[in-house]
Parts: structure tokens; sequence; C-alpha cells
């Protein structure tokens, strides 16, 4: 089980919008704004969208943002496109005790 | 640009060790203040992370495997190491190693079997 909770899959149509959440506690995304998230597309190595809540790597596209309130972190991807039918995994420092979390992975599928 | 790559058998006996090598390239090891890690993803299933250095050395592992996992670092070849001992089946698993925040390396299959 893991230590993050995200919902198992995720779906929408080319150009809309989608939101994963992640679910973590006071220990991890409650109190520290180090949370990231993962692309990971089969046979390939995960890939960062977002780090630090809501920063993009250079070269992520825009359509990809991210946002905490709480306990709970969120990935959105606007104006859906088929490549970005992937894995996603959302992560959180956790403290000096268990460092790393991850979540269990949302599979997003574009309709 | 920043790479990372991961080298070692991949295939390990029950109760052996397990030994990985990830060697940077495009960047130094001990630029700033950057933690390295190595995450796991056994087949069909979601990734662990296993555990992290920096490269003074100082190491946070997971609690799950942490009685059976070191990490060391050698900033002279600008690698870092991954040692899991006393392997089972449940250790069979692509083996990612990364920067914290950063590029991963490609992955390496790492089968537990007699």
């Amino acid at each position: 089980q893991s230590a993050l909770t995200q919902p198992p899959s995720a779906s929408g149509s080319p150009g809309q919008s989608v939101t994963i959440s992640c679910t973590g506690t006071s220990s991890d995304i409650g109190t520290y704004n180090y949370v990231s998230w993962y692309q990971q597309h089969p046979g390939e190595a995960p890939k960062l969208m977002i780090h630090d809540v809501s920063k993009r790597p250079s070269g992520v596209p825009d359509r990809f943002s991210g946002s905490k309130s709480g306990n709970t972190a969120s990935l959105t991807v606007s104006g859906l496109q088929a490549e970005d039918e992937a894995d996603y995994y959302c992560t959180s420092y956790a403290g000096i005790n268990n460092f790393v979390v991850f979540g269990g992975g949302t599979k997003l599928t574009v309709l | 640009q920043l790479q990372l790559q991961e080298s070692g058998p991949g295939l390990v006996k029950p109760s052996e060790t397990l030994s990985l090598t990830c060697t940077v390239s495009g960047g130094s090891i001990t630029g700033s203040s950057y933690y390295w890690a190595w995450i796991r993803q056994p087949p069909g299933k979601g990734l662990e992370w296993v555990g992290s250095i920096n490269y003074s050395g100082n190491t946070y592992y997971s609690p799950s495997l942490k009685s059976r996992v070191t990490i060391s670092v050698d900033t002279s070849k600008n690698q870092f190491s991954l040692r899991l001992n006393s392997v089972t089946a449940a250790d069979t698993a692509v083996y990612y190693c990364a920067r914290h925040d950063g590029p991963w390396g490609r992955g390496a299959m790492v089968t537990v079997s007699s």
C-alpha cells in the first residue's frame, strides 16, 4: 500500500481538462511544499513534469499545472492530447524518517 | 545535459546481494545540494523509493528496506551505487537511478532467480 493515495484511473477527451489528486497526510504533503509529479509512458523511464508543488521544468508544456490544498496535491492537464496518455505518479518529501513517499500511480486515458 | 546510466548484473540468485552503479554524466555529482536516489518498479506495478544519498555521503533509506540496503557515492568517478542484500523474488524489478527533481536513468531490469 502506497503512502500517498491516487485514483487508479482518470480519463478525458482530447481538448478537455483532467485533474489527478494525490492525498497524503500532515507528515508529508500537508507540511512540505515538495510535491513532484512524474509521467511514465509504457516501457520508458518516468519524466519529471512538476516539482515543488507547481513548478514546471524547462520543456514541459504549460498545459501541465500543479497545486496543493491541505494534505492533497493535484495535477491538472489542460487541453488533453493523445500523447498525454500515460501513468502519472506523485511523490512528496516526508521528513527525515521517511524522506520520500510515492503515490500508487494513476493511469490517464485519452478517450 | 545531465544524464544517468545504471549498470550491473541483470540476474541475481536468491539470498545473494544485488549491486548496481549509476554513472552521472554532463554534470558533477557534487553540484549544489542535490540528493541522488534509487527507485524501483516491480513488473506491472508502481514506483517504490529505495533510498537517497548526497555527495557528502548523507543517506536516507526506505524504512521497509533499511535493514538490507546500502547506498554509497564515489565522487572521483561521478557515480553512486546500490547494494541490496539477502534478495528474494520480491526484489525483482526495474531499478532506476535519478537526481531528486531531475532526470532519471533508463532503468536496469534485475531478476532474482536461481
